[in-house]
């Protein structure tokens, strides 16, 4: 079936705009994930949902980035007076539930000049 | 929060050699340990995982052994072959969600 896609697959921006990256998660996966990643490191932890609610927000940086998934499937990560520092590949992905394996998807890549 | 460290970063092996990467982890009480397979420009793609109820789980020419008491796994491909050169990273977590990636190490298999 189909894999976790995200859209756009790279976002150009400059500094100080607002940004909203998509995700749409493998069909009846009730977790979501969205995580960070930069060049030459591993994927960092930004946000979990469990159905429409955000379970733990604890990885997002700071109240700049904000996250919604208002009917359980589709996500929105929401950017907010970005910085060149939120220059990075954004990542979702998607489980079963919350103790599957948690399958990615081809991330979107945040340029800001 | 969990903490997790790779190495080699950087592993060059002969084709049909083994491939060994190990990581370690902080937190004892981290109990699920997947493995992710990265070409470049691709999304992270899952290789094997294993639960700390178990010590190893094959796939294949893949294995991934757990130790707990020494708070170390380690992934071990056999066989290799060209398209096995990637960035693999290793990840644990302990609450089944929120999983803490190693640096990542790059394996470049020569034919």
């Amino acid at each position: 079936g189909a894999g976790v896609s995200q859209t756009p697959s790279n976002k150009v921006t400059e500094k100080g705009k607002y940004v909203e990256l998509r995700c749409d998660p493998i069909s009846g996966h009730t977790a979501l994930y969205w995580y960070r990643q930069s060049l030459g490191q591993g994927p960092e932890f930004l946000i979990y949902f469990q159905g429409t609610g955000a379970a733990d927000d604890s990885g997002l940086p700071n109240d700049r980035f904000f996250a919604v998934r208002p009917e359980g499937s589709v996500s929105t990560l929401k950017i907010q007076r970005t910085e060149r520092g939120d220059s990075a590949v954004y990542l979702c992905a998607s489980s079963l539930s919350n103790s599957g394996a948690q399958y990615f998807g081809p991330g979107t890549r945040l340029t800001v000049l | 929060g969990e903490n997790v460290e790779q190495h080699p970063s950087t592993l060059s092996v002969q084709e049909g050699d083994s491939a060994v990467i190990k990581c370690t982890y902080s937190d004892s009480a981290s109990n699920y340990f997947p493995w992710y397979k990265q070409e470049l420009g691709k999304r992270p793609q899952l290789i094997i995982d294993i639960r700390s109820n178990v010590g190893e789980k094959k796939d294949q020419r893949i294995a991934v052994t757990l130790n707990k008491t020494a708070k170390h796994f380690s992934l071990h491909i056999t066989e290799t072959q060209p398209e096995d050169s990637a960035v693999y990273f290793c990840a644990a977590t302990d609450n089944d969600y929120k999983l803490s990636f190693g640096a990542g190490t790059t394996v470049t298999v020569r034919a």
